[in-house]
């Protein structure tokens, strides 16, 4: 079967810096993507990784590990405006997007 | 300019009714998908359309139904509404399958309460 793993909910200070690990396990893999979205707002796009590896776009990072079946998104200097939910998604053929559940993210002051 | 969306953004209605969700985005993209989100935030892929192809149809009740009349618009309607039906509906495109399925643009969802 298909599945990804990521945490329902992590607690960070703001400031802080804060990882949300995905793990994943699919019929096909051509990468990882990362999602944010804010209380009843649309999903928006935050990073891509094909290929092993960090890659950086400001305060957000993320890794990706294909011989581990895993990823992280990394959040450096949190802001209040960060809590939202984070979700992976694989790409997992040229058509279609495999969703985690999300992971929430509650930053306290 | 807003790039992908939907209206109605709330939609209140009664079990049994048939009501109908529509999507429009000036991306340019070829491809555009039907997403439910459920209380729970669960995002589930419902339909993907490919130059008004279709490409995806996942387990879904044939109730719903997409109709695709050209690559920039795909609506949804559904028939004999049920309480289960009740979540927030995205659509959503990304340019072109095989190079940027990854990066899909959402609207701003349409929330459906079933009464």
């Amino acid at each position: 079967g298909q599945s990804l793993e990521q945490p329902s909910e992590v607690t960070a200070v703001e400031g802080a810096i804060v990882q949300i690990n995905c793990t994943y396990q699919t019929s096909g893999f051509y990468g990882l993507s990362w999602y944010q979205q804010h209380d009843g707002g649309a999903p928006t796009f935050l990073s891509y990784n094909a290929l092993d590896g960090l890659e950086e776009t400001g305060r957000f990072s993320s890794f990706l590990s294909r011989s581990d079946s895993y990823g992280y998104l990394l959040l450096q200097e949190l802001q209040m405006k960060d809590s939202a939910s984070y979700f992976c998604a694989v790409e997992e053929s040229n058509y279609q997007l495999i969703w985690g559940a999300g992971t929430k993210l509650i930053i306290k002051p | 300019d807003t790039a992908v969306s939907q209206t109605p953004k709330y939609l209140v209605t009664q079990m049994g009714n048939d009501k109908s969700i529509k999507c429009e985005q000036n991306l340019g993209h070829d491809t555009m998908y039907w997403y439910k989100q459920d209380s729970k935030k669960f995002l589930k892929i419902m339909f993907s359309y490919n130059n008004k192809e279709l490409i995806i149809n996942e387990t879904v009740p044939n109730r719903f139904s997409p109709k695709s009349p050209d690559k920039a618009h795909l609506n949804l309607h559904i028939n004999s509404l049920e309480l289960g039906d009740s979540a927030v509906y995205f659509c959503a495109s990304s340019l072109d399958p095989g190079t940027s399925v990854y990066e899909q643009f959402f609207g701003p969802g349409t929330r459906l309460t079933v009464l």
